[in-house]
């Protein structure tokens, strides 16, 4: 069993949907979340990052973590053409030295004007 | 604020020949360093990482190896290219050690071996 799960889709949605992207974990070590957005032939970009439970919102995107559950994800509000991309989600234990990461395996997601 | 860069974007080697890939970060002292190698479809795979000059630490066995001259310059190496070490070759740094800071990333370097 993979230590993250990640639905690698295509997920594809018409243009002003509400998006959401989901992660799975299994390893309760895990205490800060990363949703990276990765355009094609381009490095992925940090669009969130999370410690606590809860919600994190950011513009159109919302990041929600239940620690309980092992479970995050990441919504879009009004989805854009231009949110069409690779999402990756990763997270990392506490306090490490080595900062490494874990990542799930990316969902594509497309939006269709 | 803090940059990265990756240089170059594409690159196009035969098999055999010699790699030599560099990745450096401006903005910030003593960053941690990571290589990934991200093939078509799939996730990230981290190769090596580093938390300090001279530093390195490998992540999976390969062809490939990675060296820390300066503070904030990473070098990813190969004596004699495989077919297998074709793929998207990314940088990314952490802001210190301990601080629980997230990674960012360059652009990336894509790989094709002949």
């Amino acid at each position: 069993q993979k230590e993250v799960e990640q639905d690698p889709g295509p997920l594809s949605v018409p243009e002003g949907a509400i998006v959401s992207l989901n992660c799975t974990y299994s390893n309760s070590a895990f205490q800060y979340f990363m949703w990276y957005r990765q355009y094609s032939r381009k490095g992925p970009e940090l669009l969130m990052y999370t410690y606590s439970s809860g919600n994190k919102e950011d513009g159109r995107f919302t990041a929600q973590v239940d620690k309980s559950s092992k479970y995050i994800s990441l919504f879009i509000r009004d989805s854009q053409p231009s949110d069409s991309a690779t999402y990756l989600c990763a997270m990392t234990r506490i306090s490490s030295n080595t900062g490494k990461l874990i990542f799930g395996q990316g969902t594509t997601l497309q939006v269709k004007p | 604020s803090q940059t990265i860069h990756q240089w170059p974007a594409t690159l196009v080697q035969p098999v055999g020949s010699p790699l030599s890939l560099e990745c450096t970060v401006e903005g910030t002292s003593n960053p941690n360093l990571y290589w990934y190698r991200q093939a078509a479809g799939r996730g990230l795979q981290l190769l090596f990482y580093s938390v300090g000059i001279g530093q390195i630490s490998s992540e999976v066995p390969q062809n490939l190896s990675a060296s820390r001259p300066q503070d904030r310059q990473f070098i990813l190496s190969s004596k004699k290219l495989l077919l297998s070490d074709s793929g998207f070759y990314l940088c990314a740094f952490r802001k210190g050690s301990y601080s629980n800071q997230p990674q960012h990333f360059g652009d990336g370097t894509r790989l094709s071996i002949l």
